[in-house]
């Protein structure tokens, strides 16, 4: 089945140590998004991707960084630069020109 | 640029009674919208979208919306709801003019509570 995998569901981390989230599909999309979701804050765009070995801000990506190596993949590190990293991550991809994007199942992230 | 209010950030209701959750949108240019829901520790799935045409749209587990473009708002209804439905709904908008695909902008959420 086709579909965006991201792992793992749950990640703890300790206070000033750089993280990184997974996520991989398989629907042969071009373009890849990560969003932060925070309660009674809806979600949020960190970065996106139109294509391989290119990506751009999003709203809020300071303290994050991404890369894109390959088409299937756009892996996200929350670095210690991020303030405030304990939060639900969520991975999305869709055609370039698409009106529709698809999620992965999330990760949670918490930090201590 | 865009933004998207949900009205209510908690809505509670009677199995079988109707709902309808309220979102309003801003835009300086036309816009796609949608509906998307979430349950518990998951990612979200595509409820409904209206793209273009007509403005009533359903979509799937019974809901439909209707655009409204003077007033600026695509209101999520069920005539029935079910215990099941109890989830958060999230109203997204997407610009027409722009090229980075399904770039969204969300809503703050509402938690829809069906009650036994």
């Amino acid at each position: 089945d086709g579909g965006i995998t991201q792992s793992p569901k749950y990640l703890f981390r300790k206070e000033g140590q750089n993280v990184t989230l997974s996520c991989e599909q398989n629907l042969n999309h071009d373009a890849m998004y990560w969003y932060r979701q925070d309660p009674g804050q809806g979600l949020r765009l960190i970065y996106y991707s139109q294509i391989v070995n290119d990506f751009q801000k999003g709203d809020i990506a300071e303290g994050y960084s991404v890369s894109r190596e390959k088409k299937e993949s756009f892996p996200l590190t929350v670095t210690s630069a991020q303030k405030n990293p304990t939060a639900f991550y969520l991975c999305a991809s869709s055609i370039v020109k698409g009106v529709e994007a698809f999620f992965g199942q999330g990760t949670r992230l918490t930090v201590v | 640029a865009q933004s998207v209010t949900q009205l209510d950030s908690q809505v509670p209701v009677f199995e079988e009674a109707p709902v309808e959750l309220r979102c309003n949108y801003s835009s300086s240019v036309s816009v796609y919208l949608f509906w998307y829901v979430q349950y518990p520790n998951q990612g979200l799935q595509l409820l409904l979208k209206y793209l273009s045409g007509s403005t009533l749209v359903k979509g799937i587990n019974g809901f439909e919306a209707e655009f409204n473009k003077s007033q600026t708002s695509f209101h999520l209804r069920k005539p029935s709801v079910h215990i099941s439905d109890t989830a958060e709904y999230f109203c997204a908008v997407s610009d027409l003019a722009e090229t980075s695909g399904s770039r969204l902008t969300f809503g703050e959420g509402t938690q829809l509570t069906v009650n036994p």
